[in-house]
C-alpha cells in the first residue's frame, strides 16, 4: 500500500537559517506532490504543488524539489523568521484517485529568534 | 468568500450516540473530502467524493458514512459513536475542473466521544 514518511520529530532552527524538510514515499509514482502548512487548531493551508515532470518550484521564501526516482520531496524555507513555525504536511493522489488525497503525518517546525 | 465551512465546531457525544458533521463549500468544487486527526497519525482519509452523486472510500470508513447531498454539501454520519472516534474532523474541497488543485479545509470539528 501506499505510504508517507515525514520526520516525526521536531526540527528546530534559529531565525535566518534555511529549514528542510523531508517527505518520502513508496509503492507509488504520483502525478504530483503537495505541500501544506497547518498551525495549530486550525486546518491546513495549501502552500505549493509540483508536478512530477518538474524538479523544483519556487514560491517567494518556498522552495520545493521532486526526485521521483529517489521518491522523494524536499521543502526548504530560506531566511526563516518565527513567523514560519508550524507543522508542514506533504500530500499525495491516491493511486488511481487522482484527486484524492492523502496526507503524511507532518514534521513540527519551531524557528527560534 | 467563507470558502469551506464546517458545523459544529466541538461536540461532546455518548458511546452509542449518533450525529452528523456539517459541510458546505462555496467555490465550485467538483471533490470533497473528510478526514480525521489524530496525533502523530497526521490526516488519514475517510472519505472521498470526486463529483455530485459519488462517493468512494478512503483509509478508514470503518463506522462512518457520507452523503453528498449536492455540489455543495458533504456530509459525515457517526451512527454509533465509539471512544475510538474522539478526534479532529476536517472537511475538505478541491477541483474546479477536475485537474490536479490545492485542497481548501475547513476550521475542524473537535469531537469528544466519551
Amino acid at each position: 500500500s501506499q505510504k508517507i514518511e515525514q520526520n516525526s520529530e521536531a526540527l528546530n532552527i534559529q531565525e535566518g537559517k534555511t529549514a528542510t524538510l523531508t517527505c518520502n514515499y513508496t509503492n507509488y509514482s504520483p502525478a504530483y506532490l503537495q505541500w501544506y502548512r497547518q498551525d495549530p487548531g486550525r486546518g491546513p493551508v495549501f502552500l505549493l504543488l509540483i508536478r512530477e515532470n518538474e524538479k523544483e518550484k519556487r514560491k517567494e521564501r518556498l522552495k520545493v524539489t521532486f526526485d521521483t526516482t529517489l521518491k522523494q520531496s524536499l521543502f526548504h524555507i530560506t531566511a526563516s523568521q518565527p513567523a514560519d513555525s508550524a507543522t508542514y504536511l506533504c500530500a499525495l493522489p491516491f493511486s488511481g484517485g487522482y484527486n484524492k488525497l492523502i496526507f503524511g503525518a507532518g514534521t513540527r517546525l519551531a524557528v527560534h529568534p | 468568500n467563507a470558502g469551506v465551512t464546517q458545523t459544529p465546531k466541538f461536540q461532546v457525544l455518548k458511546t452509542g450516540q449518533s450525529m452528523t458533521l456539517q459541510c458546505a463549500q462555496d467555490m465550485n468544487h467538483n471533490s470533497m473530502y473528510w478526514y480525521r486527526q489524530d496525533p502523530g497519525m497526521g490526516l488519514r482519509l475517510i472519505y472521498y467524493s470526486a463529483s455530485e452523486g459519488t462517493t468512494d472510500k478512503g483509509e478508514v470508513p470503518n463506522g462512518y458514512n457520507v452523503s453528498r447531498l449536492n455540489k455543495r454539501e458533504f456530509s459525515l454520519r457517526l451512527e454509533s459513536a465509539a471512544p475510538s472516534q474522539t478526534s479532529v474532523y476536517f472537511c475538505a474541497s478541491s477541483g474546479r475542473d477536475g485537474s490536479m488543485t490545492e485542497a481548501f479545509f475547513g476550521q475542524g470539528t473537535r469531537l469528544t466521544v466519551v
